[in-house]
């Protein structure tokens, strides 16, 4: 069975430039995650989709952070416009409902210069 | 003060040498508790988890939680090189999970 599977891996850009990222979820798990890690730091909870609906977006910072989950699968992030402190790893991550084991894609890993 | 406290180390061992590594939280309300072990420009990847408090163990790995002192370990014993990673503690309430900042491990041959 695939994992999560997140696009792209790497991506640079320039600030004030948009960007994208793109995350498919294990089948079947209904519960989507994003979450951003700076280095040396633990990941920080973005914003939590239960089917196609954002149950927690709380953290995500609404000026410049955008998500959606279509039919309640894929999901994209969004930064527009990025600035230099967006530099990090994105991660997307899914799970059961309700379930305490969560599974991490590779992640995206975002310098913006 | 973060919810979940976790020294940064690094912490490096022989091979062979029993590891702890531990981590602190402030929420008495946390239920469920992970361990995760993340490999340099890998996703987190998870360990164990416990309910509440006690022990578990899986194979090398044991995680212990004292939720009266709001203190969990993780033990590893029999260290090996391939146990080299960064090790994320995390905590779960109301469908939310808290990490803390991770442990980075470094077994030497």
């Amino acid at each position: 069975e695939a994992g999560v599977v997140q696009s792209p891996r790497y991506k640079i850009i320039e600030k004030k430039q948009p960007v994208a990222f793109w995350c498919n979820p294990i089948s079947g798990h209904n519960t989507l995650y994003w979450y951003l890690q700076n280095l040396g730091q633990g990941p920080e909870l973005l914003i939590r989709y239960e089917n196609e609906e954002a149950v927690d977006d709380s953290q995500l910072p609404k000026d410049r952070f955008s998500a959606e989950r279509l039919k309640g699968v894929d999901s994209t992030l969004k930064i527009q416009p990025a600035e230099l402190g967006d530099s990090a790893v994105y991660l997307c991550a899914s799970s059961e409902g309700g379930s305490e084991t969560q599974y991490f894609g590779p992640g995206t890993r975002l310098l913006v210069l | 003060q973060k919810e979940v406290e976790q020294d940064p180390g690094p912490l490096s061992v022989p091979e062979g040498a029993i590891v702890s590594l531990n981590c602190t939280y402030s929420n008495s309300a946390f239920q469920y508790f992970m361990w995760y072990r993340q490999y340099s420009r890998k996703g987190p990847e998870l360990l164990m988890y416990t309910y509440s408090s006690g022990n578990k163990e899986d194979g090398r790995f044991t995680a212990q939680v004292d939720k009266s002192s709001k203190y969990i370990s993780l033990f590893i014993r029999d260290s090996q090189p391939s146990d080299s990673a960064t090790y994320l503690c995390a905590m779960k309430n109301f469908n939310k999970f808290y990490f803390g900042s991770g442990t980075k491990l470094n077994v030497k041959p």
